[in-house]
């Protein structure tokens, strides 16, 4: 069965504070790796997907990458509009439709 | 703004009610794909539809249940609701590399 785990739970940041979120994830073959930001009660906003070892893709102050095992979401000087749950989520060859298995997301809070 | 709408906003209802939370799919989008979003479990996949027929299915218990219209609007049925069905419910639409979610419908069961 496809896990996620996301660290840490929570993350608080000096605005200017560069660090990285983790996601650990086993799949029966993994289709892709999607990033998503979520802000409290609403839908989460999709910020990248990617696809194979060694991958990267970058977003303004965001960068994600991606191992056989685990990405990283690194970001670079954040600002406190930054602040919001960001989850992590893979989509296996072994799910029908294409369905996403989320992990409990990283809560991040910048302050001023 | 996603492209994907879903209505109503807020439901409040009571244990053993039935209710409709229905989700309009961005211009295009054939897929949808329905998740629960709970403080202990995170947010979960449910059921996915594409183009009108059942394509997989998940956590989805067997009180609840949904259907793509020919529209492609799609509509999930929640009933015999119990207070443990209190939660977010999304729907996301796209093609294989990426999902958009809607904004949410958040029940709670009183």
């Amino acid at each position: 069965e496809d896990q996620v785990t996301q660290s840490p739970e929570a993350l608080r940041l000096q605005e200017g504070e560069s660090s990285s979120l983790n996601c650990s994830y086993t799949v029966s073959g993994l289709r892709g790796l999607f990033w998503y930001r979520q802000d409290p009660g609403k839908g989460p906003e999709f910020l990248f997907t990617l696809y194979s070892a060694g991958e990267e893709k970058e977003k303004e102050r965001l960068k994600a990458t991606l191992t056989k095992k685990e990405s990283f979401l690194h970001i670079t000087a954040p600002k406190p509009e930054d602040s919001a749950t960001y989850l992590c989520a893979v989509q296996g060859h072994s799910n029908s439709g294409y369905a996403l298995n989320f992990g409990k997301g990283t809560s991040l809070l910048v302050t001023p | 703004d996603s492209g994907v709408t879903q209505t109503p906003k807020h439901l409040i209802t009571a244990t053993g009610q039935r209710v409709t939370l229905r989700c309009s799919p961005r211009s295009g989008d054939l897929s949808v794909y329905w998740y629960q979003q709970s403080l202990d479990q995170g947010l979960q996949f449910l059921i996915q539809y594409y183009n009108g027929e059942e394509r997989a299915k998940g956590n989805i218990l067997e009180r609840f249940s949904a259907q793509q219209f020919p529209d492609l609007h799609s509509e999930l049925n929640l009933s015999s609701l119990e207070l443990g069905d209190s939660a977010l419910y999304f729907c996301a639409t796209g093609g294989t590399d990426t999902q958009y979610f809607g904004p949410g419908t958040r029940l709670t069961v009183l």
